[in-house]
């Protein structure tokens, strides 16, 4: 198993800034990902964080918006910048371990964005 | 195309009763998973049980067993005596081999009344 945390656990920002989330996992995961959640609603994938390399975004999230890095099998960071209220969400990580089908989950970062 | 459907947003059931929640999927895929995913109240989503489709036998952990009906595409989720801490989100998710993106349902908000 994995164990996934994050940080912050919540934040509340101004319109225009970015912030930056850190997902740490205690094991080697091969694939890592980053979801948003709007609360009681639904995880939407944002990007698939590859290790050395650009992540892979969805339909309808760019790089510019959701800068990625992965410098490492066990850790990752997502920035939402230029921050809008319409990006007040809950933002999910999760990672999978290297022949497995299993996610584990962070417990996710809260942004409330004013 | 890969879907997942909760049709149930909400549920509740009595303490110590037994609940069923539903869950329908659509892809092309023979060989794949299944998830079913439990999110309580701002707190971690875990894993509560897996299928993997080849496997005709449905999955069991405990209190929580599966109805995996694969001609149906139906994976339904049965919670026996249930308890106060099985109050949460619920989320099917569907992930087929060799592919990196897990498909999520809607939900089904499940309270457990005392």
């Amino acid at each position: 198993s994995a164990v996934i945390s994050q940080k912050p656990s919540r934040d509340i920002c101004q319109r225009g800034t970015s912030l930056t989330i850190q997902c740490q996992v205690d094991s080697q995961v091969t694939m890592m990902f980053w979801y948003r959640q709007q609360p009681g609603q639904s995880l939407t994938l944002i990007a698939t964080a590859n290790q050395g390399s650009e992540a892979t975004y969805e339909s309808g999230f760019v790089i510019d918006k959701f800068p990625i890095s992965r410098p490492n099998l066990t850790f990752s960071t997502l920035t939402v910048s230029n921050m809008s209220p319409e990006d007040s969400s809950i933002y999910l990580c999760s990672g999978r371990l290297a022949g497995g089908s299993e996610q584990f989950f962070g417990p996710g970062t809260r942004l409330t964005v004013l | 195309a890969q879907t997942v459907t909760q049709s149930q947003p909400e549920m509740s059931v009595q303490e110590a009763e037994t609940v069923t929640l539903s869950c329908t999927y659509d892809t092309s895929e023979s060989n794949y998973y299944l998830f079913w995913y439990k999110q309580p109240p701002s707190r971690q989503m875990i894993l509560v049980i897996r299928q993997e489709a080849y496997k005709q036998q449905n999955a069991t952990e405990n209190r929580f067993s599966v109805n995996f009906q694969k001609a149906a595409k139906s994976f339904s989720l049965k919670i026996s005596d249930s308890q106060l801490g099985d109050t949460a989100m619920y989320f099917c998710a569907l992930l087929r081999y060799n592919n990196n993106d897990m498909r999520f349902g809607a939900g089904t908000r499940l309270t457990v009344k005392p």
